[in-house]
């Protein structure tokens, strides 16, 4: 079964700063790789995926992402945090069903915190 | 256009009690997929449906069922209800289900006291 670490539950940035959240994935195959945003008492939005096209995949709100096989990871980055950026960030990776069709396996998440 | 709507949006049951959440994807997506996001952890895949048939089911117990109306709503129905049922019910659709891209809803917070 495929699956998804993130490194650091929760990471603090100052406003203006760099943001970096970590994901490391398992998958036997080439995997699709996904990050989420979710907002307090809201569902998750889809960032950024990754479905083995180019290695640095563009999202939305600035962020990105870099698919590393050698390394098995998938971090997010943002060159500049803003106060708007503070959510709880989910990686994931699809996974296909015996059914067909294919389901997400979720990391833990990593909340974000972005101080003036 | 409008994005995926779950029903209700908050509930409070009682032990042994029976519940039904209800979804309506995305016009055009024709698969739903369930998730149960339990306080501080991620979304946990509980099943997926498209065209009405099931295409796979997560680590859940027979308590837990749902089905897929011809319209490509669906309904996610919990019996039996446990205190550790209480979390956020999450509901995707895609288009067909098979690439992974999944639109979520804003959830049913179910609350079992």
């Amino acid at each position: 079964a495929q699956s998804v670490t993130q490194l650091g539950s929760h990471v603090s940035v100052s406003e203006g700063a760099l943001v970096l959240l970590r994901c490391n994935y398992s998958s036997s195959v080439p995997p699709y790789l996904f990050w989420y945003v979710q907002y307090p008492n809201q569902g998750l939005q889809l960032l950024l995926k990754y479905t083995s096209a180019a290695t640095l995949v563009k999202g939305i709100n600035g962020f990105e992402a870099e698919f590393k096989k050698s390394e098995t990871s998938f971090h997010l980055t943002k060159p500049s945090a803003h106060m708007s950026d503070a959510a709880e960030y989910f990686c994931a990776v699809s996974e296909v069903l015996a059914g067909g069709g294919n389901k997400l396996t979720f990391g833990t998440g990593t909340q974000l915190k972005v101080e003036l | 256009d409008a994005g995926v709507t779950q029903s209700p949006t908050h509930l409070i049951k009682t032990r042994g009690q029976h519940v039904t959440l209800r979804c309506s994807p995305i016009s055009g997506h024709k698969s739903v997929s369930w998730y149960q996001q339990v306080l501080g952890q991620g979304p946990q895949f509980i099943f997926q449906y498209y065209e009405k048939e099931e295409r796979g089911r997560g680590n859940f117990p027979d308590r837990f069922s749902a089905r897929q109306f011809p319209n490509y709503s669906s309904e996610l129905n919990v019996n039996a209800l446990l205190l550790g049922d209480s979390a956020l019910y999450l509901c995707a659709s895609s288009l067909a289900g098979d690439t992974g891209e999944l639109f979520f809803g804003e959830g049913s917070r179910l609350t079992v006291l």
